[in-house]
């Protein structure tokens, strides 16, 4: 257990849709990031928030979006979904904002099959 | 943009037998990290390396770093049903991580 919580576990929605991810850093942790999972992509970066500050943008389409709240729990939205944005979603937290090799500790990710 | 290619990418052993898996840098590598992800699960923080020639061993697990620090293995020793999994090596830090495809290990009765 890597103390850091996602939920939902599973979601399955159709397309067109709009749903919300979750994810509770761990304790201590002020850096969150999301990764998105596919079979054909493999695990890449969405975007990075720390303490409640945007910090790096990777491949995030324009229709997902996140924050990050004073609580430091963090909520990656995704709208008008599509049938590839079928994926598992990962989220990461670590202690600090990136500029030293901090380690990433990741949830056990929510898979959203989008139909 | 720095890319991680990582061979094989998929191995089938027998239970007891060494293996290695590789990952190879387009760029040199300041920090290079090792997880391992079991089947649609989350990834597992398995090592770290960043100075060229390191190597770390973690129970029959040990990751290399070349002292070019463009290339890494992982090795592990006399497989168990417990290592079956995806492997993959990351590297940044700078606010976000690069993955490489990842291996899939099967191990064999």
């Amino acid at each position: 257990d890597s103390g850091v919580t996602q939920t939902p576990k599973h979601l399955i929605t159709a397309t067109g849709q709009r749903v919300t991810l979750r994810c509770s850093p761990r304790s201590g942790d002020l850096s969150v990031y999301w990764y998105q999972q596919s079979l054909d992509q493999g695990l890449q970066f969405l975007i990075q928030y720390y303490n409640g500050e945007e910090r790096a943008k990777g491949n995030i389409l324009e229709r997902f979006s996140a924050q990050q709240f004073p609580d430091l729990h963090s909520e990656l939205n995704l709208s008008s979904l599509e049938l590839g944005d079928s994926a598992l979603y990962f989220c990461a937290s670590s202690v600090g904002q990136g500029k030293s090799y901090n380690e990433q500790f990741f949830g056990p990710g929510t898979r959203l099959t989008v139909l | 943009s720095q890319e991680l290619e990582q061979s094989p990418q998929s191995l089938i052993v027998q239970e007891g037998k060494n293996l290695t898996i590789n990952c190879t840098s387009s760029k040199t590598l300041y920090g290079l990290y090792w997880y391992k992800q079991k089947y649609g699960e989350g990834l597992i923080f398995l090592m770290m390396l960043q100075k060229g020639g390191e190597e770390k061993s973690h129970e029959k697990i040990t990751a290399k770093l070349d002292e070019k620090k463009q290339q890494s293995s992982l090795h592990i020793t006399a497989s168990q049903p417990s290592h079956a999994g995806i492997y993959l090596c990351g590297t940044g830090g700078a606010q976000k991580l690069v993955f490489g495809q990842g291996t899939r290990l099967t191990i064999n009765p």
